[in-house]
């Protein structure tokens, strides 16, 4: 139980496009979710904190207007990369919750900006 | 404020010696307390989680970790290393609420030689 999809798993896109990123709870439903950045060899890095039907909670430092998120539903998530630039790319992670601690995590999705 | 540190950066070990990894966190209250893994192109596996139970916790592939809380730590250790435990750990802390996000440590790069 408690399966986190991450879809795409990798995509490329051209700068000042705009890339959608989804994540679902596949046997739950998660009120929360949380958005994670990964660069290279280095931790995992909150971005924002997702929850569903209401706005997001973004971390200091985070454009909230270039990273959009939406929780429309118990088990879907999506994050959109608006207007992405090269230093955009990353490998993003999101991650979900049952009732209580104890996070599952999906399996990234490798963003790369040309 | 969250923190975790982690102060080993690369462990280099040979198979079949021992292994503990360092991990101290900062957190105004009660813990739950992590460790991930993440094996080369893989994503992320938890390992194991302490929940305020017993502070000696085993988690899978024959990993286990002890807090301290006098000393707010929770080390990994394994007593006879593999070749495929090469990877990276992750220590992550969380408060102790379901809707408390996960802050995760810098990461230990853990390269086996066979």
């Amino acid at each position: 139980g408690a399966v986190v999809s991450q879809h795409p798993s990798w995509v490329i896109c051209k700068s000042g496009t705009s890339v959608k990123i989804e994540c679902r709870s596949l046997d739950f439903q998660a009120t929360t979710m949380f958005w994670y950045r990964q660069f290279p060899k280095q931790s995992l890095m909150l971005m924002a904190t997702s929850n569903e039907g209401s706005k997001a909670t973004y971390e200091q430092g985070v454009e909230k207007d270039k990273f959009l998120i939406n929780h429309a539903s118990l088990t879907l998530s999506t994050l959109t990369v608006t207007s992405a630039h090269p230093e955009d790319s990353s490998f993003y992670i999101c991650s979900a919750s049952l009732h209580g601690p104890g996070y599952t995590f999906g399996s990234g999705t490798r963003l790369t900006v040309v | 404020a969250q923190s975790v540190s982690q102060h080993n950066h690369h462990v280099i070990l040979s198979e079949a010696a021992s292994l503990e990894l360092g991990c101290n966190y900062s957190y105004g209250g009660t813990v739950n307390l992590f460790w991930y893994v993440q094996y080369p192109g893989q994503h992320l596996q938890l390992l194991l989680k302490y929940f305020s139970e017993d502070p000696l916790v085993k988690g899978i592939k024959g990993f286990e970790a002890e807090f301290i809380k006098s000393k707010f730590s929770f080390n990994l250790r394994k007593p006879s290393v593999q070749w495929s435990d090469t990877a990276e750990y992750f220590c992550a802390v969380m408060g102790y609420s379901s809707a408390s996000k996960i802050i995760f440590g810098s990461g230990t790069r853990l390269s086996i030689r066979p």
